[in-house]
């Protein structure tokens, strides 16, 4: 069975441009997280889908959005970009979003410029 | 707020040693805990899942245990060998209003296990 997938692996932008980054949880799970984790900050959550509605955002600004297409698949968008959003972005995703287990990609490198 | 707290910051053992690693956290009404293994550079991989009601889960040479009330989970690995060597994230979820879904984590344990 497949796990989570993401692309790209990296990503490079220059500031102020936009990135999108792509998810594919395990067939089977309707939710899927996103999660940020820059070099010395941990890891955040950024964002919770389940059936192709936002659940909840951590707290980050509005230019980080997202959605989850029919097939269960997601997309975070960054717009604006700045130099400190800069870091790893882990997917994971779930059977149902209650207490699942979260199984997570292998993430996207995002480096601004 | 949940605050989740790993101690050490850094093990460096030598192969064949049984280890603790620690994490606390601030907030005991929880759902689960979950340990995570993390590579230089990649993604998490999931080690075990506590739910709130279990005082333990057994993968392996892994052992995890939970106490809700005190808020403290330990992972024992036994008979550590170099392709332990990793970090090692806890996790927990909280599954209260605006907290619904998100996992709160460490900042993990960065374990090495040399020959």
């Amino acid at each position: 069975e497949a796990g989570v997938t993401q692309s790209p692996t990296h990503l490079i932008k220059t500031r102020g441009q936009q990135a999108t980054l792509r998810c594919s949880p395990i067939s089977g799970h309707t939710s899927v997280y996103w999660y940020q984790q820059a070099l010395g900050l941990g890891l955040q959550f950024l964002l919770w889908y389940d059936e192709g509605e936002e659940r909840n955002r951590g707290n980050f600004p509005p230019r980080f959005s997202g959605r989850q297409f029919p097939n269960y698949s997601s997309e975070l968008n960054v717009n604006a970009l700045e130099l400190e959003d800069s870091a790893l972005y882990l997917c994971a995703s779930s059977l149902t979003g209650n207490t699942d287990t979260q199984y997570f990609g292998p993430g996207t490198r995002l480096t601004v410029l | 707020k949940q605050e989740v707290t790993q101690i050490p910051a850094a093990l460096s053992v030598p192969e064949g040693e049984n280890l603790v690693l620690n994490c606390s956290f601030t907030d005991s009404a929880i759902y689960n805990l979950q340990w995570f293994r993390q590579d230089p550079g990649k993604g998490l991989t999931s080690l075990l899942l506590i739910q709130s009601s279990q005082r333990e889960q057994t993968s392996g040479r892994l052992n995890a245990s939970l106490d809700k009330s005190s808020g403290r989970s330990t992972l024992y690995i036994a008979a550590s060998q170099p392709g332990d060597s990793a970090t090692y994230l806890c996790a927990v979820r909280v599954g209260r209003g605006s907290t619904l879904g998100r996992l709160y984590f460490g900042r993990g344990t960065q374990l090495t296990v040399w020959p």
